[in-house]
């Protein structure tokens, strides 16, 4: 079955970096795009980028544009999103997910999250 | 970039009755919507895509209908466990962006 697994939670200091990773599993990971999607507390999902999990293409949203890369490693199944120069208002559960096919689509399979805490 | 625009941003509503919520575009989307449920402490789920097709074991109550820049997702008789925020996604082109959400709530 199709399964995204993320690392646990993490707490940074303000200014500092996060990378958190989404393993998966159940499906040819090359074949689906993923997504990086967040959800401060309290408020409503906010779609991060996307990666090309085939030719390693990627895509964000422009207010996070410099601060984000999404990566690959296909050896492992395993897709990263790194956020740097950390903000208090970056404090969110941070989800991936699987788009139904390689480009950019719809959303069918999510991770657990893992909640990113920026402490000032 | 498209704007998605939800409304009402809550509902209170009996169990039995009929919801409605709304998503508006920006602009033109073809049919390239997608809905999601979440429930409280929940990973989203998703509901429906291309507007209208319910992806497969979720209950024939929820429909959605729309094209172009208006869609409305429907609960036609409103469940407990239908309790959550429905969010809409417009996945026509980057940035693949969300409404800003809809909190179901019974009365």
């Amino acid at each position: 079955q199709v399964q995204l697994v993320q690392s646990g939670a993490e707490v940074k200091k303000a200014g500092a970096s996060v990378k958190v990773s989404c393993k998966a599993s159940g499906y040819s990971f090359t074949s689906y795009g993923i997504s990086w999607v967040r959800q401060a507390p309290g408020q409503g999902l906010e779609w991060m980028g996307w990666i090309n999990t085939y030719n390693r293409n990627t895509n964000s949203a422009q207010r996070l544009q410099g601060r984000v890369t999404m990566i690959t490693d296909t050896a492992t199944s395993t897709a990263y999103m790194e956020l740097r120069s950390l903000r208090s208002d970056d404090t969110a559960v941070y989800y991936c997910a699987r788009h139904i096919s390689a480009g950019p689509y719809y959303f069918d399979y999510w991770g657990q999250g893992t909640l990113v805490t920026v402490s000032s | 970039d498209i704007q998605m625009t939800q409304s009402p941003s809550s509902l209170s509503a009996s169990v039995g009755d009929r919801v409605t919520i709304t998503c508006r575009a920006s602009q033109g989307i073809r049919n390239y919507l997608a809905w999601y449920q979440q429930k409280p402490g929940k990973v989203p789920k998703f509901l429906i895509y291309a507007a209208s097709t319910l992806q497969s074991g979720v209950p024939s109550r929820f429909s959605g209908s729309g094209s172009g820049t208006d869609f409305t997702l429907t609960i036609s008789s409103l469940q407990p466990e239908d309790v959550a925020t429905y969010y809409c996604q417009k996945y026509d082109s980057d940035p693949l962006t969300f409404g800003g959400g809809t909190k179901v709530e019974i009365k």
